[in-house]
């Protein structure tokens, strides 16, 4: 049972565009959200993250949007570069047990120039 | 220039074969992990370990096993009980459980 899905296994964008990734979840005891970007044959690195107690967090082009309600979190990059083109995970944490986050699938960007 | 190495890069395994992955840090992380990544699959966490001398199974360690026996290494061994061994592995890192993960470059692993 997928407790963080992302749904689109793919996005393309043009360059200059604004990219916008959807992250929904299932476990109303996530309180922590981290968004992962991965280079193929890389691993992933660090991107952004937004605690349960905020509903938005920006770094840069990347600002992550939290709705606790709805369960949704969104990852917008503006403006989307060629070098974003990567795929893009989500996860999240509960604020007990062993911490570790759960990851979804991934999501694909392509920004095209 | 610390992180996270993994080798090697690529790993061939034959039937019946156990190998071990190896995964070695330089961040003076006390917490270690390992996950697989299939095709369109998110990533699943094997094992991980929050401290030297201790490791703990994850969603889906059948099949493999590990050892932290130094702080900056935490290698996994696929063993020939894992019937589809054939996947991306990362290494990860953090500096207690459940921190922010650095993660490796992966090892690929292809059975003949």
């Amino acid at each position: 049972d997928q407790q963080v899905k992302q749904n689109s296994p793919s996005l393309s964008v043009q360059e200059g565009r604004i990219s916008i990734l959807n992250c929904d979840y299932t476990n109303s005891m996530f309180d922590y959200f981290l968004w992962y970007k991965k280079y193929p044959a890389e691993g992933p690195t660090f991107l952004i993250s937004i605690s349960s107690i905020k509903d938005k967090n920006e770094d840069g082009r990347f600002t992550v949007f939290l709705n606790k309600s709805a369960k949704h979190l969104s990852l917008h990059i503006v403006p989307s570069q060629p070098g974003d083109s990567a795929v893009y995970f989500c996860a999240a944490r509960t604020p007990g047990g062993s911490y570790i986050p759960t990851f979804g699938r991934g999501t694909s960007l392509i920004v095209h120039p | 220039d610390g992180g996270i190495t993994q080798s090697p890069k690529y790993l061939f395994r034959k039937e019946g074969q156990n190998v071990t992955l190896s995964c070695e840090q330089n961040l003076n992380h006390d917490a270690m992990y390992w996950y697989r990544q299939d095709p369109g699959q998110g990533l699943r966490l094997i094992y991980y370990s929050q401290i030297v001398n201790d490791f703990q199974k994850g969603d889906i360690a059948e099949g493999y096993s590990v050892s932290r026996e130094k702080k900056e290494s935490f290698p996994l061994t696929v063993t020939s009980a894992q019937k589809n061994p054939t996947a991306f592995y990362l290494c990860a890192s953090s500096p207690t459980l459940g921190e922010t993960q650095y993660f490796g470059p992966g090892t690929r692993l292809l059975v003949l």
